[in-house]
């Protein structure tokens, strides 16, 4: 089956940088990679996705690449806010079902 | 965007009891719902995945008699945990996947439950 690796655990970033969460995946026959944020105590938001025919997705201040030969893909996030801190889940898969990556706290400090 | 429900936010029970978890999609149908399981600072772990007419499909290790789901309709599915112990307390978070927009499908969350059994 699948396997996510999210890399770092947790992230902390001052106000205004960059912030990069990265998960690698094992199935190459994967085709669908969405990115969730969860809140303390709240259910996890779809915040992008991307799908394996596109490279690069870009929302706002919210971008997503994906490399499927190296089978990684990356979240970046600029111009961080207090209000990005959460935990973000990457994830991977197909139509079937999604494999999640073990999670990356980002604390955005003032 | 689209909107999954669930109903209780959270219970508390006595060991032995059985608990009744309902996730609804409220804005769109959907064929496929998952059920997952999250612990404390950890990820999300798949349990099962629920197709409305047939069986539901359970992740190794998962006991099928223990957390039984029925998909009745394309907007319902139910997660009921028989006999339940102190280490079934978790929080139990559904997911729908459709097309809301008519786009290509993705999943979309509950609000989870919170159980705690005594």
């Amino acid at each position: 089956g699948e396997n996510v690796e999210q890399h770092p655990s947790t992230l902390s970033v001052q106000e205004g940088d960059s912030a990069v969460i990265k998960c690698t995946y094992s199935d190459s026959a994967s085709n669908y990679f969405p990115w969730y944020k969860q809140e303390l105590g709240k259910r996890p938001q779809l915040i992008i996705d991307i799908r394996s025919n596109v490279g690069e997705k870009k929302d706002q201040r919210i971008a997503v690449t994906l490399n499927k030969t190296a089978k990684h893909f990356s979240l970046h996030i600029t111009e961080t806010q207090p209000e990005d801190s959460a935990v973000y889940f990457c994830a991977g898969g197909g139509y079937s079902t999604l494999t999640f990556g073990k999670g990356t706290m980002l604390l955005v400090s003032p | 965007g689209a909107v999954v429900s669930q109903h209780p936010s959270w219970v508390i029970c006595k060991s032995g009891t059985s608990v009744k978890i309902e996730c609804r999609s409220l804005d769109f149908q959907a064929t496929t719902m998952f059920w997952y399981r999250q612990f404390p600072k950890q990820s999300l772990m798949l349990m099962a995945t629920s197709n409305e007419g047939s069986k539901a499909t359970y992740e190794q290790g998962v006991e099928k008699d223990k957390f039984l789901i029925n998909h009745a309709s394309l907007t319902l599915s139910t997660l009921t945990v028989t006999s339940a112990h102190p280490e079934d307390s978790s929080f139990y978070i559904c997911s729908a996947r459709g097309s809301p927009s008519g786009g290509q499908e993705t999943q979309y969350f509950g609000p989870g439950t919170r159980l705690l059994v005594l």
